[in-house]
């Protein structure tokens, strides 16, 4: 089963934060953040592994809530190269990596 | 270099037909994977393999077969049982072992894109 991403589209000037959430209603192992590109494949931003640990890169950090089976990715101060469609990508107990919809942001000057 | 290939990058199939997609990886990965994605829709799981021949479905396996014969190759075929097969497939491995959760990231390929005429 898909985890649940929101919202499904944000737009920002350049300079402003993000919030976008990921939430599963399976218990999770680890939650994958990827961004994808228009017709290119998914890059690989962070992995958070179960005990709440919060990964970084550059100015795009995350959480994980292992109890809640949430996730949340921030942009901060947002960038032009930040624009793309974020998916999460889920492992329980299957050891299948299930991803969202997706959000697209477009971060524009 | 080490990475994933997926070929080719678009194809045509008639109604009817058969088809498969190539994905290969030199990166010694043990699970890879197959996703569809559509607008709107995401990545969505075809099928998974953690293993030389093994592999599971995943959330819309129907119409598509797979195979694991060697650890660098994970083909996947498109039967004439897929309602509608027009889409982006990704090809995605990872260095996770067989019953593990997955820690390490997963690396895409290019894609194919696969149009039913």
């Amino acid at each position: 089963q898909q985890p649940v991403q929101s919202p499904q589209a944000v737009i920002l000037r350049e300079g402003e934060d993000a919030v976008i959430n990921c939430s599963s209603s399976k218990a999770l192992y680890s939650v994958h953040w990827y961004r994808q590109k228009h017709g290119e494949a998914p890059v690989f931003l962070m992995i958070l592994l179960k005990g709440g640990e919060q990964k970084g890169h550059e100015k795009i950090s995350a959480s994980f809530n292992e109890k809640k089976q949430q996730s949340s990715l921030y942009l901060t101060a947002s960038q032009l190269s930040y624009s793309g469609t974020y998916f999460c990508g889920v492992i329980s107990n299957d050891y299948k990596l299930s991803f969202g919809a997706g959000t697209t942001v477009t971060v524009r000057a | 270099d080490g990475g994933i290939t997926q070929s080719p990058k678009y194809l045509f199939r008639k109604e009817g037909q058969n088809v498969t997609l190539s994905c290969e990886q030199n990166l010694n990965h043990d699970a890879m994977y197959w996703y569809r994605q559509d607008p709107g829709q995401g990545l969505r799981l075809i099928y998974y393999s953690q293993i030389v021949n093994d592999f599971q479905k995943g959330d819309i396996a129907e119409g598509y077969s797979v195979s694991r014969e060697k650890k660098e190759s994970f083909p996947l075929t498109v039967t004439s049982a897929q309602k509608n097969p027009t889409a982006f497939y990704l090809c995605a491995s990872s260095k996770a072992p067989p019953g593990t959760t997955m820690n390490t990231e997963a690396f895409f390929g290019q894609g194919t894109r696969l149009t039913v005429v």
